[in-house]
């Protein structure tokens, strides 16, 4: 079965450093989302991304964010200059072309730790 | 934009117990309602989902009901399984139609942990 995948599973970096979280998404599917789970909190959505721009974002997708879609496979996100707050997990998602649904294939995460 | 209230966990049962996950929702309009499930260590699925109101989602013996008179899509099972044990979330599109059928808003998830 289809699968979305996400490197790496787990990420400790000092804070100010840039990090980024890759995610390969199902093949034929055309939308493509992050989402972050502080520990303990809601699920958020961060970003959607189709026809190779952001469709979306949220408040929280600042500057210090951005989304790649650099060779049609995998889709990234970067954070320039991470601070302590950014200790999350995030979730990768795609969806196909119905996704007036809003069904979603998500990735098992990458726990990123800002220390 | 929409709006999803979940019943606070943790849940603890015993095996072959009645579940019920309560989810409340404020919406404009009648948007796609959704169960996602985390188990250990896994990312989140799809558990089942509703796209109009009155209809019933199931999926592994679990139902919700979209009631659109009481704004809720409870999570039942009739008899659950140590394997049900993860975080239940309850979830629906943020904004009404347009290009945004996937930012989902998400409840605060319920931890299920079901014992022998």
């Amino acid at each position: 079965e289809p699968e979305v995948t996400q490197t790496p599973s787990h990420q400790v970096t000092q804070m100010g450093q840039e990090v980024i979280l890759r995610c390969v998404p199902i093949s034929n599917h055309l939308y493509f989302y992050w989402y972050r789970q502080i520990l303990g909190q809601k699920v958020e959505f961060l970003v959607s991304f189709y026809n190779n721009e952001i469709s979306e974002k949220s408040e929280i997708f600042d500057d210090q964010f951005s989304v790649e879609r650099p060779d049609g496979s995998n889709f990234t996100l970067k954070i320039r200059s991470t601070k302590l707050e950014d200790s999350a997990m995030y979730f990768c998602a795609s969806g196909g072309r119905v996704t007036n649904t809003g069904e979603l294939f998500f990735g098992e995460g990458s726990r990123l730790t800002v220390l | 934009g929409n709006s999803v209230t979940q019943m606070e966990g943790p849940v603890t049962l015993s095996e072959e117990a009645f579940l019920t996950i309560n989810c409340t929702y404020t919406a404009t309009g009648y948007p796609s309602l959704f169960w996602y499930v985390q188990y250990p260590g896994e990312g989140l699925q799809l558990l089942l989902k509703a796209t109009k109101a009155d209809d019933k989602g199931s999926n592994k013996g679990f139902e919700a009901t979209y009631r659109k008179e009481t704004t809720s899509f409870h999570l039942e099972k009739g008899s659950v399984q140590v394997s049900d044990s993860a975080v239940y979330f309850c979830a629906l599109p943020t904004n009404a139609g347009g290009t945004s059928y996937g930012k989902l808003t998400f409840g605060q998830g319920t931890i299920l942990t079901v014992h022998p």
